[in-house]
């Protein structure tokens, strides 16, 4: 079965920087586009990022456009975003999320791991 | 950007109970590039409808969803009690991607 786990979050400093991960398994991975997709707590869900399925194509949010950076890798089935110049705005649940076919829906979640950006 | 809005904000209901939401977008899009996620407190959202009417995998045919252009609706023909919770839905029509704000489906 779909399987996405989170990892990395945690309290950072406004300014700081974060590594996200998450690792995938029950299906072939290098097959489908990944998604980062965030919550604020008690809030609706907002779109963060999107990568091909070998790298080629990647969208940001307006919001995160120039300090958040996607990647993955196929080999190991790892999907990450870098979150840097970090702000009190970008305290969130972050969820990895399956792109669907045909894009861009999610069909699978993660369980989302928790940012929060305080001093 | 697509603005999406959903109504009502808050449903109150029994189970049994046929629940109906709705999800107006605006400016309107091309194709019925429309899904629908269901999330109970503490987890993450399940995918419930794409294409503005498939269901996905293992979504029970209570499930439906209908609409085109700028409003699209999901009907919950029985209330289960587990099927309290948020619904949202989302448009993949127009870049970027957007969500609506969410109706609250709760226990009356």
């Amino acid at each position: 079965q779909v399987q996405l786990v989170e990892s990395g979050g945690g309290l950072v400093k406004p300014g700081g920087s974060l590594r996200l991960s998450c690792a995938a398994s029950g299906f072939t991975f290098s097959d489908y586009y990944m998604s980062w997709i965030r919550q604020a707590p008690g809030k609706g869900l907002e779109w963060v990022s999107y990568v091909g399925s070998v790298s080629n194509t990647i969208y940001y949010a307006d919001s995160v456009k120039g300090r958040f950076t996607i990647s993955r890798d196929n080999a190991k089935n790892s999907l990450s975003l870098q979150l840097n110049s970090l702000r009190a705005e970008d305290t969130a649940v972050y969820y990895c999320a399956r792109v669907g076919r045909p894009y861009y829906y999610f069909d699978y979640w993660g369980q989302g791991t928790l940012v929060t950006v305080s001093s | 950007e697509i603005v999406l809005t959903q109504s009502p904000g808050t449903l109150s209901l029994s189970p049994g109970e046929r629940a109906t939401l709705s999800c107006r977008a605006s400016p309107s899009f091309s194709g019925n590039y429309l899904a629908w996620y269901h999330q109970k407190p503490g987890q993450a959202p399940r995918l419930l409808i794409y294409g503005a009417f498939s269901r996905a995998t293992g979504i029970p045919d209570r499930f439906s969803g209908s609409g085109s252009g700028t409003d699209f609706t999901l009907t919950i023909s029985r209330l289960e009690p587990e099927d309290f919770g948020v619904y949202y839905c989302q448009q993949y029509g127009s870049s970027p991607v957007t969500f609506g704000g969410g109706t609250k489906v709760e226990i009356k």
